[in-house]
């Protein structure tokens, strides 16, 4: 069955800090999708990014970066020189297509990140 | 990008009552999605309305407690049912479009 784990329930960094936010996932798909969400205090959720089970590139966004390793079935986050804007709370999240090619999507249960002035 | 309104922002309902939150979409889109957020917790999807069909229900949700409309490609409607305080919740409804999925503001619902 589909499963995420985000194992990191909160996390607190001082600002300009690197930090680094897990995701481990289960599925039997070969084909699937992994997404990273920010929900910020104001509630709503911002996509980040989304990367297909076959893409196994290293991504870097600004200070943004995702680590996909199907052979860890893992797929980090890593926030480079922290800024209090980013405290928010981040989901990791999977889809597979379904037999009528609906997508179903699996949210992490997510960690909350403090970063501190 | 696909930009999503919610009706309404926010409601306060008695027990035993319905709400139905609306979802407009600014494209035409296949697949809309409801989820629901309880406090602190995750995201767990209720269902998929696809335009022209009925909604496909994830285990523990169920027609006569969360029925949906899916009248176009632009707009979907949840009606949460004879509400009880478990249901305080906020809903967000979700489409996919070119690859990415987009998210509204969510409706955050109080039950009493």
């Amino acid at each position: 069955a589909q499963k995420v784990t985000q194992a990191q329930t909160e996390i607190s960094v001082v600002e300009k800090e690197d930090v680094t936010l897990d995701c481990v996932y289960e599925t039997r798909d070969t084909t699937y999708y992994l997404f990273w969400y920010k929900q910020p205090p104001s509630g709503e959720l911002v996509f980040l990014i989304r990367r297909n089970s076959f893409d196994e590139q290293n991504e870097i966004s600004g200070r943004y970066s995702w680590n996909f390793q199907k052979s860890t079935s893992s797929f980090n986050f890593t926030i480079t020189a922290s800024q209090v804007v980013d405290s928010a709370v981040y989901f990791c999240a999977l889809s597979e297509a379904g037999i009528s090619g609906t997508y179903k999507y699996i949210f992490g249960t997510g960690t909350r990140l403090k970063v501190l002035a | 990008s696909a930009v999503i309104s919610q009706k309404p922002s926010r409601d306060i309902c008695q027990r035993g009552t319905s709400l139905t939150i609306q979802c407009q979409v600014d494209s035409q889109v296949t697949m809309m999605f409801w989820y629901r957020q309880q406090p602190g917790q995750s995201l767990t999807l209720i269902a998929t309305a696809n335009q022209g069909s009925e909604a496909t229900y994830e285990s523990g949700f169920v027609i006569d407690k969360f029925p949906i409309s899916r009248p176009n490609l632009t707009f979907s409607t949840l009606t949460v049912s004879n509400m009880s305080p478990e249901d305080s919740s906020i809903y967000l409804c979700s489409v996919e479009h070119y690859n990415e999925q987009f998210f509204g503001p969510g409706t955050r619902l109080t039950v009493l």
